[in-house]
């Protein structure tokens, strides 16, 4: 098992875009088999899931967002990153990035907290 | 859209045995996760395809799923049990990630 860490903006105004990178350590991405999911916690709620990339290059997006976000994977940088556009104020929380090769997530970034406010 | 639902908060006694409980549409067709998350931390899996403890979980984490209803179990709860809990599935039809929405297990 490897590390993610992730790297992002702590802070962004209304209307910016935001990006997020995980980058995975001590696990090459290519042909890994593994899946690669965002998972967003507003302050004192619960997770959601956001959106999820595979090895395959396979994208699926929280229907709720999906205009608004991009995943990808860059197996050459052995990174993961999420964009989310037109940002608001609901959407301040912290951000996981986390993995496995199953549908459930044994791996977490450390989280990023994301405010949102001008 | 696929919902989970858990109840908001469980309280138990020290030594006890919790239960908890994640609602969903023929759940038991799915396979359940259940994730715990002390204050300010990452989320840890404890329990993964229903029953299975990933490597490092104490015995005392058990988890069942039959008809609407998966159920976390936790024996002979301690104080560090305090946490929020999370049940979660992918639903393959929608092809999203659900989680419920989080139970705070209080040890009394």
């Amino acid at each position: 098992q490897g590390t993610l860490k992730q790297s992002g903006p702590a802070l962004v105004k209304p209307t910016q875009t935001l990006t997020l990178t995980c980058t995975f350590s001590g696990i090459s991405l290519h042909k890994s088999g593994l899946r690669v999911s965002w998972i967003r916690q507003p302050p004192g709620k619960g997770l959601e899931w956001l959106a999820r990339v595979d090895w395959d290059d396979d994208e699926f997006y929280r229907t709720s967002l999906k205009t608004r976000l991009t995943i990808s994977m860059d197996t050459s940088k052995n990174q993961v990153v999420l964009i989310m556009t037109n940002m608001e104020p609901a959407d301040t929380g912290t951000y996981y990035c986390a993995a496995s090769r199953d549908t459930f997530f044994n791996q977490w970034g450390q989280g990023t907290l994301v405010s949102v406010s001008s | 859209s696929y919902v989970l639902t858990q109840p908001p908060s469980v309280s138990v006694a020290p030594g006890k045995t919790a239960s908890i409980t994640c609602g969903g549409n023929n759940i038991g067709t799915k396979s359940v996760h259940w994730y715990q998350q002390m204050p300010g931390q990452v989320p840890v899996l404890i329990v993964q395809d229903d029953r299975d403890r990933p490597s490092g979980i104490p015995e005392r984490f058990s988890g069942s799923n039959s008809g609407n209803t998966a159920t976390l179990t936790i024996s002979r709860v301690e104080a560090g049990d305090e946490a929020d809990y999370y049940c979660q599935v992918w639903d393959s039809r929608t092809e999203h990630g659900v989680f419920g929405g989080g139970t705070k297990l209080t040890v009394l």
